[in-house]
């Protein structure tokens, strides 16, 4: 079965520098992978997503880069900011058992960052 | 509402319960999603509903999870005799999503249901 690890359960950076989170999967090939933010009490909230053929992708202070032959996103928050705490998630779009064109999300576990002042 | 909402927001119930959570997603959303997420962990997938059609609910943790949506917009997961290893916060996301194409999907806040 798919299996998705994100290297860290916490991490701790300064305030201001780049924040890197990894995120490896095996048994699985996707045609997407997606980042995802949650807050405590709080539903997941869409950041990115990064399809099979793009090595990265850019929105803001956010840095998406896949390796499907590493089978590995990197995910790169720059010129961090105390607000950018929060628990990041990878998540696989992987196809529906049903066979219909829709497509589930396999998740990891997520990592704490938190960006001290 | 701009939003998925999900109600209750918090629920307790004792061994043995039935318990109705009720997702509202966004307008004219057509794929709607039901998630678990126990404490530490990521989501979990438990269904998936295409307007009214449930297409997938090889998530579904036993015969005592049931999820409805009848009239293509609105749903209840229905979890009969609660047990305490259902503790957890049920997430509802919903996406405008037609066939073969993979979208963004749109998350409540949950419910989080604790089982004494």
């Amino acid at each position: 079965s798919q299996k998705i690890e994100q290297n860290s359960e916490a991490l701790n950076i300064q305030e201001g520098k780049t924040a890197t989170l990894t995120c490896n999967y095996t048994n699985y090939s996707p045609a997407y992978l997606q980042w995802y933010r949650q807050d405590p009490g709080r539903g997941p909230v869409f950041l990115l997503l990064i399809r099979e053929n793009e090595k990265e992708k850019r929105k803001e202070r956010l840095k998406v880069t896949f390796d499907t032959t590493l089978k590995q996103s990197l995910f790169h928050i720059t010129a961090s900011q105390p607000a950018d705490s929060a628990t990041y998630l990878c998540a696989l779009d992987a196809p529906l058992l049903s066979g219909a064109g829709s497509y589930q999300l396999t998740f990891g576990k997520g990592t704490k960052l938190s960006v001290i002042p | 509402g701009a939003g998925v909402s999900q109600s209750p927001r918090y629920k307790v119930a004792k061994r043995g319960q039935d318990v109705a959570l009720r997702c509202d997603p966004i307008s004219g959303h057509v794929s709607l999603f039901w998630y678990q997420q126990a404490l530490g962990q990521g989501p979990e997938f438990l269904t998936y509903f295409q307007n009214e059609a449930q297409l997938d609910k090889s998530g579904l943790p036993s015969d005592r999870f049931f999820a409805e949506r009848p009239e293509g917009s609105v749903s209840t997961l229905k979890i009969q005799r609660t047990q305490q290893e259902d503790s957890a916060v049920y997430l509802c996301a919903s996406s405008f999503q037609t066939s073969g194409v993979a979208d963004t999907q749109y998350f409540g806040p949950g419910t989080r249901l604790t089982v004494l």
